[in-house]
């Protein structure tokens, strides 16, 4: 089944605690995203991955650091937590920006 | 600056009203325009989207939306609206590059009455 997975789905941790969030896609696409949603403000990009090895800041990259080291992969990595990380994340793929995107079904993270 | 305007936060209608949701953008170049639907539970998924020539795109579930360049809008309709429309309702933006960002808008959550 084609589809976008994310680990943890829950997660409540405390500030200044490093953490990864997992994500894995089986569709062989080139472009993955990271979004935040929080209320009344939508979906927010934190960043991007045009294909292996080549990512981008989205809108909201401050505190957050990713890689791409396998086409399937792109881990989102907080160094070090604070309170304003607080949100509901997503993390999609497609084949490339312009097309259709495949969402995770989100983590949730608390920082305490 | 690249942005993407929502202006109805909230909608709530009665069944077999008709649905119109405004939405604007900001962004430089050629635009790829896309409505997401979140329902309730479930992941994000994609209503239509629009690339290039007719304006009117049709998606699933009786869902359109009209590209107006001149106003930079891509505004959602349905004719009749049921129950099961009861979501949120996401509108999108990327340039042509793909090196591109995708702007997404604040949301429309809408109600609907049985």
């Amino acid at each position: 089944e084609a589809q976008v997975t994310q680990n943890p789905r829950y997660l409540i941790t405390v500030t200044g605690k490093k953490l990864t969030v997992t994500c894995s896609q089986n569709m062989n696409h080139e472009y993955m995203s990271w979004y935040r949603q929080d209320p009344g403000l939508g979906l927010r990009q934190i960043y991007y991955s045009m294909n292996v090895e080549v990512t981008d800041k989205g809108d909201v990259p401050e505190g957050y650091k990713v890689s791409r080291k396998e086409k399937r992969n792109f881990p989102l990595i907080l160094e070090s937590p604070s309170p304003n990380q607080t949100s509901l994340y997503f993390c999609a793929s497609s084949l490339t920006n312009t097309d259709t995107q495949y969402f995770g079904p989100g983590t949730r993270l608390t920082v305490l | 600056a690249q942005s993407v305007s929502q202006h109805n936060h909230h909608v709530i209608l009665s069944e077999a009203a008709s649905l119109e949701l405004g939405c604007n953008y900001s962004y430089g170049g050629t635009v790829n325009l896309f409505w997401y639907v979140q329902y309730p539970g479930q992941h994000l998924q994609l209503l239509l989207k629009y690339f290039s020539g007719d304006p009117l795109v049709k998606g699933i579930k009786g869902f359109e939306a009209e590209f107006i360049k001149s106003k930079f809008s891509f505004n959602l309709r349905k004719p009749s609206v049921q129950w099961s429309d009861t979501a949120e309702y996401f509108c999108a933006v990327t340039g042509y590059s793909s090196a591109s960002k995708i702007i997404f808008g604040s949301g429309t959550r809408l109600s609907i009455r049985p």
